[in-house]
Parts: structure tokens; C-alpha cells; sequence
């Protein structure tokens, strides 16, 4: 049973382009969440996903990004107009049912140039 | 507004020992904790959990302890072996089991376990 599939592992972008980070929960899995490391910081979170249904963004900034989780496929994190600031270790978990522990993925580490 | 602290960055101990991890909180709403640990270049790893209505939960080596009063909880590790070395990770949810709602985590503490 696979874990939590995060891809790309590593991915760099200039300025002004977008990243688009791709997260399959393990098999089972409806509940998607998404977390965002800067370093030296702990995990914040970004937003909370169903399928098909975006549960809680209340941790997404207000532009530039946004995620789903269609009804087939994995869910997307997609970043618009990259800056520097946006340079962090994303982290993507699903968990079974309400209250089910997570299982995180390994993570996309994003670097914008 | 940090609502997850964890004042220590590093902590060292030697194999064997205890090594214990602590965690503040200023969030009263605040009614499940959870700790993790992290590996370089891995995902974290759910390691044990607490409900705010437990003191005590225990797993193997493994202790969490929770003091509501002072909003403090720690993590013992008895005994410490060197694969234990990683960050360490408190989290914070308000109603977990219910809305299944997002975790606050701490910034993390450093252990390393010496040989």
C-alpha cells in the first residue's frame, strides 16, 4: 500500500512563473490537507480538501493560490506568479475519515529563483 | 500569533537517558495534541497523541504528558536510542474528531541522541 505520493520532489521556478505540486493520497483516502514548512518554521497550514469540495482554506493566502481535488486524480496546489517568498517545503497529507490521523507525504521543495 | 511553542530549538542526550521534549500552548480551545517526528528530507510521522480529557498517554517509550492548567505538554522518550535523532514536531487541533480540522504546530525541537 503506497504512502503518500508527492511530485515533483524538487522544483524550481523564476519569478513571475507558476508551480504546480501534485499530491496522491494513499489508496482509501478522501481527506486531502496541505501544509507549507518555511525554514526554520513549523508546518502552517494551507488548506483542507474532499474530493471535490475544499472543506477549509482559512490558511491560503488570498491570492495567487489555489488547490483542488477533483473527483479523479490527485489533488493540486497551484501557485501563480511565483516570488521569492514563496520558496518553502510544501507538505501534503490525507487521512481516511474526520478526525483519522494524517499520513504525510515527503514533500515538494519549491525554490523560486 | 504563535499558538504552538516550542522555546527549545535543540536537545542533546545520551543513549540510553531520557530525552524530554516540551510544548506550550496559549489556545484554551485547543482539545487534542499530537506529536511527530521528522526525518531530513522525509514527510513527519505521526509518533503519539493525547486527548485534552488524558493527563498520561503512553506507547512503548513513548509518554505524553499533558498539564491543562499551565497548557503545557511533554514528550518523554525512555530509553533514548540513536535512531530517535530527528525534529520533533508538537501539534494542536480544536476538535479533531469532529470536523477533522487542521493541526497548529510548534517550530520543532532538534534531538540528537549520542552513541
Amino acid at each position: 500500500n503506497a504512502g503518500v505520493m508527492q511530485n515533483p520532489r524538487h522544483l524550481v521556478r523564476r519569478r513571475g512563473q507558476e508551480a504546480r505540486l501534485r499530491c496522491s493520497p494513499m489508496k482509501g483516502h478522501s481527506h486531502v490537507y496541505w501544509y507549507r514548512q518555511l525554514p526554520e518554521e513549523g508546518l502552517k497550514f494551507m488548506v483542507y480538501l474532499q474530493k471535490e469540495n475544499i472543506i477549509d482554506e482559512s490558511g491560503m493566502p488570498k491570492e495567487r493560490f489555489s488547490a483542488e481535488f477533483p473527483k479523479e486524480g490527485p489533488s493540486i496546489l497551484r501557485i501563480q506568479q511565483v516570488v521569492r517568498g514563496d520558496s518553502a517545503a510544501y507538505f501534503c497529507a490525507s487521512s481516511p475519515r474526520t478526525g483519522g490521523y494524517y499520513t504525510f507525504g515527503s514533500g515538494t521543495r519549491l525554490t523560486v529563483v | 500569533d504563535q499558538q504552538v511553542k516550542q522555546n527549545s530549538p535543540s536537545l542533546s542526550v545520551q543513549e540510553g537517558r531520557i530525552s524530554i521534549l516540551n510544548c506550550d500552548y496559549t489556545n484554551s480551545m485547543f482539545d487534542y495534541f499530537l506529536w511527530y517526528k521528522k526525518y531530513p528530507a522525509e514527510g513527519p510521522t505521526f509518533l503519539i497523541s493525547i486527548s485534552s480529557i488524558k493527563d498520561k498517554n503512553e506507547d512503548g517509550r513513548f509518554t505524553v504528558f499533558l498539564n491543562k492548567s499551565a497548557k503545557h505538554l511533554s514528550l518523554h522518550i525512555v530509553p533514548s536510542q540513536p535512531g530517535d535523532s530527528a525534529v520533533y514536531f508538537c501539534a494542536a487541533s480544536v476538535g479533531w474528531e469532529t470536523s477533522g480540522s487542521r493541526l497548529t504546530f510548534g517550530e520543532g525541537t532538534q534531538l540528537t541522541v549520542n552513541p
